[in-house]
C-alpha cells in the first residue's frame, strides 16, 4: 500500500525566510503532485512532477523530484504571507493504480510579518 | 469553462438517512474522481471514472457507498444509512486523462456533510 508523509505538519516562518517541505513515499509511481488549500477551500493544483530530476518552479514556489529516493520538495522562497496556506503533495500510484492518488496530511504554511 | 461544480455544498442529515450529491465535471474532461476530506486530513481517495466506467474504488468504501456517472458526464455519489463517521468534506475533481500527459486533477469546491 502506498504511503505518503509530508514534514513538517506545521511551519511558522518569517516573511523573507527560505524553508523547504519535504514529501517522502513509499512506492514507485508514476506522477507526484502538489496542491495548495486554503482555508474552507477547495484544493488548487500547483505542478505536477512526472519524471526523476523534474524541477518546476512558478513565482516563490520551487518543487522537485527525486525518484530513486522516493522524495519530492517543495522549497519557498523568500516567503510572502500570501504563501500562508496548507500544502499537500499527492502521489499516483504505478500503471496498476493509475488514478488513483494518495494524499500525504499536509504541511500548514503560517508567514508572519 | 466554469470549473468542476459540485451541488449542494452543505448538507446536514439525521443519522440513518441516505444522501445524495452531485458533480458536474469541467466539459471534455474525461477522468472523474471522488475524495473525502476530514479536517486536518489529507484528501481520501473514494473512487474514480474514465468516462461511464468506474476504473477504481478505495477499499475503503463501504458498500453503503455508490458512485456512478451515467453518459460519463456528471457524477454522482450516493450514501445511504449515514453514520456520524461520513461527516467530512466530499471532494469531486476532473481531469482530460491520456496515457503520458501532466493530467491535472481540477477540484471542485466541495460538499460539506454533517451527520447528527
Amino acid at each position: 500500500e502506498l504511503k505518503v508523509e509530508q514534514n513538517p505538519l506545521f511551519l511558522s516562518m518569517q516573511e523573507g525566510k527560505n524553508y523547504t517541505i519535504y514529501c517522502n513515499y513509499s512506492t514507485t509511481s508514476d506522477r507526484l503532485y502538489w496542491y495548495r488549500q486554503d482555508p474552507g477551500k477547495s484544493l488548487e493544483s500547483l505542478f505536477v512532477l512526472l519524471s526523476n530530476g523534474a524541477v518546476k518552479q512558478e513565482g516563490r514556489l520551487m518543487a522537485s523530484l527525486d525518484t530513486k529516493a522516493r522524495l519530492s520538495t517543495l522549497h519557498i522562497t523568500a516567503a510572502v504571507h500570501d504563501l500562508s496556506a496548507t500544502y499537500f503533495c499527492a502521489v499516483e500510484g504505478g500503471h496498476t493504480n493509475a488514478g488513483k492518488s494518495t494524499f500525504g496530511d499536509g504541511t500548514t504554511l503560517t508567514v508572519k510579518p | 469553462d466554469t470549473g468542476v461544480s459540485q451541488d449542494p455544498r452543505h448538507k446536514i442529515t439525521k443519522r440513518g438517512q441516505n444522501v445524495t450529491f452531485r458533480c458536474d465535471p469541467i466539459s471534455e474532461h474525461n477522468r472523474l474522481y471522488w475524495y473525502r476530506q476530514t479536517l486536518g486530513q489529507g484528501p481520501e481517495f473514494l473512487t474514480y471514472f474514465q468516462n461511464e466506467a468506474q476504473l477504481e474504488k478505495s477499499r475503503l468504501l463501504s458498500d453503503r457507498f455508490s458512485a456512478e456517472r451515467p453518459k460519463g458526464s456528471f457524477s454522482t455519489l450516493e450514501i445511504q444509512r449515514t453514520e456520524q463517521g461520513d461527516s467530512a468534506m466530499y471532494l469531486c475533481a476532473s481531469s482530460k486523462g491520456g496515457p503520458r500527459g501532466t493530467d491535472t486533477q481540477y477540484f471542485g469546491p466541495g460538499t460539506r456533510l454533517t451527520v447528527l
